[in-house]
């Protein structure tokens, strides 16, 4: 069973302070996925990351993916009430048999004051 | 284009009553998913379908059952509802590449209790 570690559980801060959540595993994951789910609905696709060492950028988040793919980073710079969610981040497994299951984190408790 | 719908939003069970979740997709996606989440627990994969007639067992199958007659819906079924099924049940579905790079689309989940 591959397993996703996702830290810290619960984070909760000043709007404009910074911030990262990680997530880790002992297993490689073809790709990861991040996540953002809101009270009450599904989870939305932030980003996907698939090569390693790769980062990528959207507006204040920034996304990373381990050399070794087996672990990856969301940054949040400067964040505001409207960041406030569930963040997970989802490994997905290479080949053909892999049908796009996804392996999920935990998930990050994100909360930010004004 | 209202992307993956499930019903019904709210239920609440008895310990050994029986109920199906429905779940439906209008983008024509060969892939659909079943998840739970637990509080704390993240998202477990139950069931999954990579196109009507064909279905397979994820992470956590024991207590339910799928069918996948139509490409559009993929209803699961709880037989026998235990205090364990309390949880809320997300449908999913992505494009037919199934690949490592494809997006899941979520419905808004069912909040199920069962007492």
């Amino acid at each position: 069973t591959q397993l996703l570690e996702q830290s810290p559980q619960f984070l909760s801060i000043q709007e404009g302070e910074n911030l990262t959540v990680y997530c880790n595993s002992s297993s490689v994951f073809s790709s990861l996925q991040w996540y953002r789910q809101e009270p009450g609905e599904g989870p939305v696709l932030l980003v996907t990351v698939v090569t390693g060492g790769e980062v990528k950028k959207l507006k204040r988040l920034t996304f990373q993916f381990g050399d070794a793919r087996k672990d990856s980073s969301l940054h949040i710079t400067a964040a505001q009430p409207g960041d406030t969610g569930l963040y997970l981040c989802a490994g997905a497994r290479a080949g053909g048999t892999s049908y796009g299951k996804l392996t999920f984190g935990q998930g990050t408790i994100l909360t930010v004051h004004p | 284009n209202a992307g993956v719908t499930q019903t019904p939003k709210f239920r609440i069970l008895k310990i050994g009553q029986s109920m199906t979740l429905q779940c439906t997709q209008d983008m024509n996606h060969n892939y659909m998913y079943w998840y739970r989440q637990d509080p704390g627990m993240g998202l477990k994969l139950i069931y999954y379908s990579v196109g009507a007639g064909i279905t397979d067992k994820g992470e956590v199958p024991n207590g339910y059952n799928v069918s996948r007659s139509t490409t559009e819906d993929f209803p699961l079924r709880l037989e026998l509802a235990a205090p364990s099924q309390t949880s809320v049940y997300f449908c999913a579905s992505s494009p037919k590449r199934g690949g490592r790079t494809d997006t899941q689309y979520f419905g808004p989940g069912t909040r199920l209790t069962v007492l």
